[in-house]
C-alpha cells in the first residue's frame, strides 16, 4: 500500500493569485492524479501526473490553469493559477500501484 | 465512456440496521471496482477492491459484491454504528486504462 500526505491541509487565497500544492506518497506509484471535488459533488478528474514530461489533462482542465509537475515517481505539483471564488474546492492527490488507488487527505481551497 | 451511478443518493437509518448501498456501472470491460468512505472535508480511504474476476469481498461488518456482467456491486453494511456515517463512493477501473471513474457517492447517516 501507499501513503500520501499533501501540503497545505488548506488555504484561503485571494481572487487571481496562485496556489501550489505539493503531494508526496511514501512508495513508488506507477501512476500519480489530480481531482477536484466542487462542494456537494463528487470526485472530477483533472489530469494524469506523467514523470518527466507533461501532464495529460481531461476535457475542460488547461496547463495554464492547472499546471502540474512530476519530477519523479513520488513527488507531484498542482498549482491553481490566476484563481476565482469558482476554483474554490476541495483537491485531492492520488496515486495507484497500477492494482488499487490511494488518496491523500485533500487540500480544501477557498478563494475569496 | 464509463459512467458510474449509485443509488440511493441518501440514506438514512438507526443504529443497528444492515444497509445495501448499489453501484451501476455502463461498461462491463472492468479492470477492478473499489469502494471508498469519505468524511466530510476529508480524503478517501479504500473500503474494498474487487478485481474483475471476483464476486464479492469481505472485511469486518463489510460485504462487496460484483456481477460484472450485469454492470452491478453493491455494498453491505452489517449491524450499522454511527460511526458508519460517511459518504461512500465506488470506483471503477477500465480494462484498457489507468482512470478509475468515481460515482457520485452515497451520503449514509446512522442515527444512535
Amino acid at each position: 500500500s501507499a501513503v500520501i500526505s499533501q501540503k497545505p491541509s488548506r488555504d484561503i487565497c485571494q481572487r487571481g493569485t496562485s496556489l501550489t500544492i505539493q503531494c508526496q506518497v511514501d512508495s513508488q506509484v506507477t501512476m500519480m492524479f489530480w481531482y477536484r471535488q466542487q462542494p456537494g459533488q463528487s470526485l472530477t478528474l483533472i489530469a494524469t501526473a506523467n514523470q518527466g514530461s507533461e501532464a495529460t489533462y481531461e476535457s475542460g482542465f488547461v496547463i495554464d490553469k492547472f499546471p502540474i509537475s512530476r519530477p519523479n515517481l513520488t513527488f507531484s505539483t498542482l498549482t491553481v493559477s490566476n484563481m476565482s471564488p469558482e476554483d474554490s474546492s476541495i483537491y485531492l492527490c492520488s496515486g495507484t500501484d497500477s492494482y488499487e488507488q490511494y488518496f491523500g487527505p485533500g487540500t480544501r481551497l477557498t478563494v475569496t | 465512456k464509463q459512467e458510474v451511478t449509485q443509488i440511493p443518493a441518501a440514506l438514512s437509518v438507526p443504529e443497528g440496521e444492515n444497509l445495501v448501498l448499489n453501484c451501476s456501472f455502463t461498461d462491463s470491460a472492468i479492470y477492478n471496482l473499489q469502494w471508498f468512505r469519505q468524511d466530510p472535508g476529508k480524503g478517501l480511504t479504500s473500503l474494498l477492491l474487487i478485481q474483475s474476476s471476483q464476486r464479492e469481498q469481505t472485511s469486518g461488518r463489510l460485504n462487496a459484491s460484483l456481477d460484472k456482467s450485469s454492470g452491478r456491486s453493491t455494498l453491505y453494511i452489517a449491524a450499522s454504528q454511527p460511526g458508519d456515517s460517511a459518504t461512500y463512493l465506488c470506483a471503477v477501473k477500465d480494462s484498457y486504462g489507468q482512470n478509475f471513474v468515481f460515482g457520485p457517492g452515497t451520503r449514509l447517516s446512522v442515527l444512535p
